[in-house]
């Protein structure tokens, strides 16, 4: 069974820096094609997607935050762990992480991927204030 | 970065009616080199973190109900709930994960009971 598990403080000043901790279980990120991703949700709003890092230390991140973030990974630990810089009250938000599984199909003769986020966290709620 | 919009922003249903949501991307999401549409829907209940129903555009994820179906292609993608139940009130998102780029989804709608 796959489970995925956010960590991190509730309450954070502006300007401080986030970091959250995403524990999983039933998988490992040494497997090929096995990704992690972060991805937030304002109270009442859409869901925004953060960062993503692969089995291979790939990274990816989200264009308008990419200058903020840094995703990084424990295989030891099974751990997916996100930095967020500067921290301002607009950042407030649930913040979850999903596991990411790659769907194989054929590309004319080889292996591509559809990398689709099936199993998700119940998330970590994070309030920037003063 | 590809956008995606969705239309309504929400809709009230009666049960056992049908629920049409409609996405639309700011360029394509089908991968010629496989033919897939790299477009996803998800459904957020409240409180609760989103849960995968639809992949490849059309292709329904294990143990999602078969009132559940996704069409479309390119730019233009489509979830149906054929015949809506009480416990298919929720936000439904689309999502795209084109072949390496970054993710994105839509600003979501939400579907009452009417």
């Amino acid at each position: 069974q796959v489970t995925l598990r956010e960590s991190g403080p509730a309450l954070v000043k502006p300007t401080q820096t986030l970091t959250l901790t995403c524990t999983f279980s039933g998988f490992s990120l040494t497997t090929s094609g096995m990704s992690v991703s972060w991805i937030r949700q304002p109270p009442g709003r859409a869901l925004e997607w953060l960062a993503r890092i692969d089995w291979d230390d790939d990274k990816y991140y989200s264009t308008s935050l990419k200058t903020r973030l840094t995703i990084s990974k424990d295989t030891s630990k099974n751990q997916v762990v996100l930095t967020m810089t500067n921290m301002d009250p607009v950042d407030t938000a649930t913040y979850y992480c999903a596991r990411i599984r790659s769907i194989p199909s054929d590309c004319r003769g080889r292996i591509c991927y559809g990398r689709v986020m099936d199993v998700w966290g119940k998330g970590s709620t994070v309030t920037v204030s003063s | 970065d590809i956008v995606m919009t969705q239309s309504p922003d929400s809709l009230a249903v009666s049960l056992g009616e049908r629920a049409t949501i409609n996405c639309k991307s700011s360029q394509s999401v089908l991968y010629s080199s496989n033919n897939k549409n790299y477009l996803a829907w998800y459904q957020q209940k409240p409180g609760q973190p989103p849960k995968l129903l639809i992949y490849w555009a059309s292709a329904r994820e294990s143990g999602v109900p078969d009132r559940f179906s996704g069409s479309g292609s390119g730019t233009d993608f489509t979830l149906t709930i054929s015949s809506l139940q009480a416990e298919d009130v929720a936000v439904y998102y689309c999502h795209q994960y084109y072949y390496n780029s970054t993710f994105t989804f839509g600003p979501g709608t939400k579907v009452e009971i009417k």
